[in-house]
């Protein structure tokens, strides 16, 4: 039992270059996420999706898109990277319809943008 | 509007001292609050969680949180601290303004525990 596993760890970009995000889950969990984390800030809700085939915005969805190719697998893709998508990346996953309401979180992607 | 407010961006504490790590929050709903630790170059790990029910709520590796509605604080406590406990703390609250299970964090805490 993995939990939830990220890929790549780690990704240099040159601006205006675009890339994927992969996230997987093997939980079984019905609600999938993005978060960025910057310093200072916490972390900030991207994308979220509630079940497999729906996916909306979070705090801060500029400049991405996501798909919830599955129940297991929730993607996250950057068209034309800037600068200020320097960042870590975390997924998470949760099981929603009861209690125990937690999130569980991957190892993060941490991306620069140059 | 949900808010977590995390005033200290540092603690400091002494190795065997207690420690607490500070939380207060708004919410338009029930108060569904959590405790995550972030280690170095890791994610988030779960430590515990108040939903309803008792105040004080014990979680992960000693760590206990006390819900107070009156004061809209969910504080975080152990009695006895350990360096290996050096870390980064994040305070949530379930935002109910949207769906899913979305949690709004707090901008985290860095606790060290000096030996």
């Amino acid at each position: 039992n993995a939990g939830v596993t990220q890929t790549p760890k780690f990704q240099v970009l040159k601006t205006g270059q675009s890339m994927t995000l992969q996230c997987a889950q093997d939980m079984n969990h019905n609600s999938m996420y993005w978060y960025r984390q910057d310093p200072g800030m916490g972390l900030r809700l991207i994308y979220y999706s509630a079940s497999e085939g729906t996916t909306d915005k979070g705090e801060v969805p500029n400049g991405y898109n996501v798909s919830r190719l599955n129940k297991r697998e929730f993607s996250l893709r950057l068209e034309s990277a800037a600068p200020s998508q320097t960042s870590v990346y975390f997924c998470a996953s949760s099981e929603d319809r009861a209690s125990p309401y937690e999130q569980y979180f991957g190892p993060g992607t941490r991306l620069t943008v140059t | 509007a949900q808010s977590v407010a995390q005033p200290e961006d540092q603690v400091n504490v002494a190795e065997g001292n207690p420690l607490t790590v500070k939380c207060t929050y708004s919410v338009s709903g029930n108060p569904y609050l959590f405790w995550y630790v972030q280690y170095p170059n890791r994610g988030l790990q779960f430590l515990l969680k108040y939903i309803t029910g008792d105040n004080l709520v014990k979680g992960s590796y000693g760590f206990e949180a006390e819900f107070n509605k009156s004061q809209t604080s969910f504080h975080l406590k152990k009695p006895s601290a350990l360096v290996s406990d050096s870390a980064l703390y994040f305070c949530a609250v379930r935002d109910w303004q949207t769906g899913a299970n979305n949690l709004f964090f707090g901008t985290g805490t860095r606790l060290t525990v000096i030996p």
